[in-house]
């Protein structure tokens, strides 16, 4: 079984622009939580989707938005790139909500200049 | 979910167990234990998870003490590729309404050498 997968897994842009990065979760998998990860907050949790719905958000800014599909695959959007939204954003993926067991994938590496 | 603490970083000699401790004094009844790992530059890894009995996979053993307040992953013969950030997280399964969020602490850099 394929694992889960992001796209694109390095990405370049000017502050201002706005971003919109993909997770495919693994094949049955119905849950899908995006996790921001930077050397001075370590990793944090943004949101979570679950049929076509966001269930759980952290305490990021209304910039951070994303959404969810019917194919369960998800897209995480930051619109008016900051600096400081450089990161690893990682994509987990578990078969239900209640699932500790999170697979997660490779992550894209943001850099904004 | 409750506060774990754990050793900033550890070392291990290739093919020796390696002992990663946790304490989590906080603690509550419904809540498990999980560990993660991660590789450099790579996502974090699911390893094992336990409530109250010890458990043991592929990959690594859980011990937790009868009280609950601490716990230890063993890699029982640990390698070069072991080496990585280990996360000990606390979770509770009842609360469907933030199920999938994992609270991640800073972890034990652990530097498996030859």
């Amino acid at each position: 079984k394929a694992g889960v997968t992001q796209t694109p897994r390095y990405l370049i842009k000017t502050r201002g622009q706005q971003v919109t990065l993909s997770c495919s979760p693994i094949s049955g998998h119905r849950s899908v939580s995006w996790y921001q990860q930077t050397p001075g907050q370590g990793l944090q949790f943004l949101f979570e989707y679950f049929s076509e719905t966001q269930r759980n958000k952290g305490n990021f800014p209304g910039r951070f938005s994303g959404r969810q599909f019917s194919n369960s695959r998800s897209e995480m959007n930051v619109s008016t790139l900051e600096l400081g939204d450089s990161a690893l954003y990682l994509c987990a993926s578990t078969p239900r909500r209640g699932g500790g067991e999170q697979y997660f994938g490779p992550g894209t590496r943001l850099t904004v200049t | 979910d409750a506060k774990t603490t754990q050793p900033p970083s550890m070392d291990c000699a290739e093919g020796r167990a390696a002992n990663l401790p946790c304490n989590h004094s906080t603690i509550s009844g419904n809540e498990y234990v999980y560990w993660y790992r991660q590789i450099h530059s790579q996502g974090p890894q699911y390893i094992i998870h336990g409530l109250k009995n010890n458990e043991t996979n592929e990959m690594a053993s859980l011990i937790i003490t009868e009280d609950r307040k601490s716990s230890t992953l063993i890699l029982p013969h640990a390698t070069l590729r072991d080496t990585a950030v280990y996360y000990c997280i606390v979770r509770s399964h009842l609360n469907t309404g933030t199920a999938s969020k994992l609270t991640f602490g800073t972890g034990t850099r652990l530097q498996v050498t030859l």
